[in-house]
């Protein structure tokens, strides 16, 4: 495939519901990451999974966050009980040796709480 | 902890022109990224710099690694309507650690 690829592209969501936010890195890419964007800032790390080692979750804002990745490939980012300062754009990045260089980066899942 | 700035926050320039853009830290960063994001996209990466006054270009971009390795820089020669769009710069400071990011630059080019 070709570069890293996210789903859905938007979310509208309820306030207090769970979402899962999808991440397909590129292949043979170890390390995964997510970040949270919102409108005019940065980037927030959020997680990050390098191969079969204990994710760094030291980017995580709350409990309510949490992520898989499966099988070393596919990631799943879960927000419950949303709030709507959780709205923001939610960005997916592979790189392809361990450590933070040359991240590749996905389109984003902009996700709306109501 | 790290943080890196990025200023002003907006920038409005004419076509052909050029235009360089700084991004500032008071911490020493080993790496130095650029990114360019548009709307409704992630952040595309633009250059890499791993070296102290590196300088490195990718067509009519060019970025340099500071040499006090607490900024770099981000040229774009002969500006066209298609490098409208968000620019961050992003550093790491240690191996395994993570990047921080600017909170962007957001590029207008009048034609």
């Amino acid at each position: 495939g070709a570069g890293v690829s996210q789903s859905p592209s938007n979310k509208v969501t309820e306030k207090g519901k769970d979402v899962e936010l999808r991440c397909d890195p590129i292949s043979g890419h170890t390390a995964l990451y997510w970040y949270r964007q919102s409108l005019g800032q940065g980037l927030e790390f959020l997680i990050y999974f390098q191969g079969n080692s204990a994710p760094d979750k030291s980017g995580l804002p709350s409990d309510r966050f949490s992520a898989e990745r499966t099988g070393g490939s596919v990631s799943t980012l879960t927000i419950q009980r949303t709030q709507q300062e959780d709205s923001a754009v939610y960005l997916c990045a592979s790189s392809q040796t361990a450590g933070f260089r040359e991240q590749y980066f996905g389109p984003g899942t902009r996700l709306t709480v109501t | 902890g790290q943080q890196l700035n990025q200023s002003p926050q907006s920038m409005f320039i004419q076509e052909g022109e050029d235009v360089s853009m700084n991004c500032t830290s008071s911490s020493i960063f080993n790496t130095w990224l650029w990114y360019k994001q548009e709307p409704g996209e992630g952040p595309v990466l633009l250059i890499a710099l791993y070296k102290a006054g590196e300088l490195t270009s990718n067509g009519r971009l060019t970025a340099q690694f500071g040499i006090t390795r607490k900024d770099s820089f981000l040229n774009i020669s002969a500006s066209i309507p298609s490098d409208v769009g968000i620019y961050f710069c992003a550093g790491e400071y240690g191996a395994n650690s993570k990047l921080t990011f600017g909170k962007g630059i957001t590029l207008s080019v009048r034609p």
